[in-house]
């Protein structure tokens, strides 16, 4: 258990489908991250947010919305999606503000668009 | 291009042997981390190095940051089956004034009974 929750871990959805990945950090953290795990890529970061304000978006499609209502939680709206974004979803925190940014990690959603 | 460089991509070897694993870059990093993720997870920070020339000691893994900050290396004496798992290293640079971590392409790393 690394203190960060995500649901649901394995989603199956067609490109017409709107779906949401929900994030959960319980420690306290005041940053989150959404990152894309493909089979023949590094981890992209794609999403940070910042005591709830996003600070980065790495040239990310708006088929991918994200949201974060309070520092503790955080989504990740999908819609019309395509099959190349199939990949694990992986959702991070850290304390900013402090000494090198050590990322926790949740487990990850594994997504399969048809 | 990749900013950073991991190698070997897979790495297959037997109980007992030693490996290393190597970070590299063109960029110098404030700092730079060691995750390992397995199989329906997320990755699991092992150590942070901050210093030039920095080595830390976690149980068998030993640690190097380069005197540049540009690299680092993964040492496994005597691995074991337990070791089996992908080694991903992060380097942080600075972002609008917080810091990102930018991640190597990962190191899949499996040890043999």
């Amino acid at each position: 258990e690394t203190g960060v929750t995500q649901t649901p871990r394995h989603l199956v959805m067609g490109m017409t489908n709107k779906k949401s990945l929900k994030c959960e950090q319980h420690l306290g953290h005041n940053a989150m991250y959404w990152y894309k795990q493909s089979a023949k890529k590094p981890l992209e970061l794609m999403f940070v947010y910042n005591f709830k304000e996003q600070t980065e978006n790495n040239s990310v499609p708006s088929r991918f919305s994200p949201e974060c209502p309070n520092s503790s939680h955080l989504f990740l709206h999908l819609h019309t999606l395509q099959p190349e974004d199939s990949a694990l979803y992986l959702c991070a925190s850290s304390q900013e503000g402090v000494p090198y940014n050590e990322q926790f990690f949740g487990p990850g959603t594994r997504l399969t668009v048809l | 291009t990749q900013l950073l460089e991991q190698s070997p991509q897979f790495l297959s070897i037997q109980e007992g042997e030693n490996l290393t694993v190597y970070c590299n870059s063109s960029s110098v990093f404030s700092s730079l981390q060691w995750y390992r993720q397995e199989p329906g997870e997320g990755p699991v920070l092992l150590v942070t190095v901050v210093t030039g020339g920095e080595v830390k000691k976690l149980k068998r893994l030993t640690f190097q940051f380069g005197d540049a900050r540009k690299d680092s290396s993964l040492h496994i004496t005597a691995a074991q089956p337990g070791d089996t798992g992908l080694y991903l290293c992060a380097g942080e640079r600075p972002l609008q004034g917080a810091q990102k971590l930018v991640f190597g392409q990962g190191t899949r790393l499996t040890i043999n009974p």
